[in-house]
């Protein structure tokens, strides 16, 4: 595809709830990173993955929070017994090798009720 | 620790006028990138630049330019002559030990150019 695409683009859920939000990276770039936005905030970093492997996960803020990549394609970030405070934008990044310009997708607005 | 601090929370201008967005940055690394992003109302990021902490050229890409002095910590951007079309959101953001890896962003500044 031209761009990063996330799917989807908007989920409402309840409190208590599993959530999975997936990330497709341009093809061809081997590195994937999650972000938080929340509400007239700037960018959090969750995690990144070179390839498959996570070499840091220390934006993760909690362990109901964990990702996963399959090879250098698709990424999924799920969120476990998801709270109020996790309604936020999830933003999606790729960029061919990590250190070089990060591309991203149009986010997922997720609300927990 | 890395900090981005944007202290214009919005500006607005009129069409044709030039704008200067700042950005702060800390860091105790010596190696480290600077970036800038534009999120439109669209919500999608658009990256505008890279530099990296070595290379202090101000910068000029038609309408926008950029200012780098380490001295100050500073890396503002400025919209000349500036349009409509360029109201968004505009992120500073920082990356330490010389990666890019994890970016760390500024709080944004919210520009509304009128017509």
């Amino acid at each position: 595809g031209a761009g990063v695409s996330q799917s989807p683009s908007n989920k409402v859920t309840e409190k208590g709830k599993d959530v999975e939000l997936r990330c497709d990276p341009i093809s061809g770039h081997t590195a994937l990173y999650w972000y938080r936005q929340r509400l007239g905030q700037g960018l959090e970093f969750l995690i990144y993955f070179q390839g498959n492997s996570a070499p840091d996960k220390s934006g993760l803020p909690s362990d109901r929070f964990s990702a996963e990549r399959t090879g250098e394609s698709v990424s999924t970030l799920t969120i476990q017994r998801t709270q109020q405070e996790d309604s936020a934008v999830y933003l999606c990044a790729s960029s061919f090798y990590s250190g070089n310009e990060q591309f991203f997708g149009p986010g997922t607005r997720l609300t927990v009720l | 620790a890395q900090k981005v601090t944007q202290a214009q929370t919005e500006i607005s201008v009129v069409e044709k006028e030039d704008v200067t967005l700042d950005c702060v940055y800390e860091t105790r690394d010596t190696t480290y990138y600077l970036f800038w992003y534009k999120q439109p109302p669209s919500g999608e990021l658009v990256f505008l630049i890279r530099r990296n902490s070595f290379d202090e050229q101000n910068e000029i890409s038609g309408r926008y330019s950029w200012n780098f002095q380490k001295s100050t910590s500073s890396f503002n951007f400025t919209i000349t002559a500036s349009q409509v079309v360029d109201s968004a959101v505009y992120f500073c953001a920082l990356s330490e030990d010389g990666s890019a890896r994890q970016l760390t962003f500024g709080s944004g500044t919210q520009l509304t150019v009128l017509p």
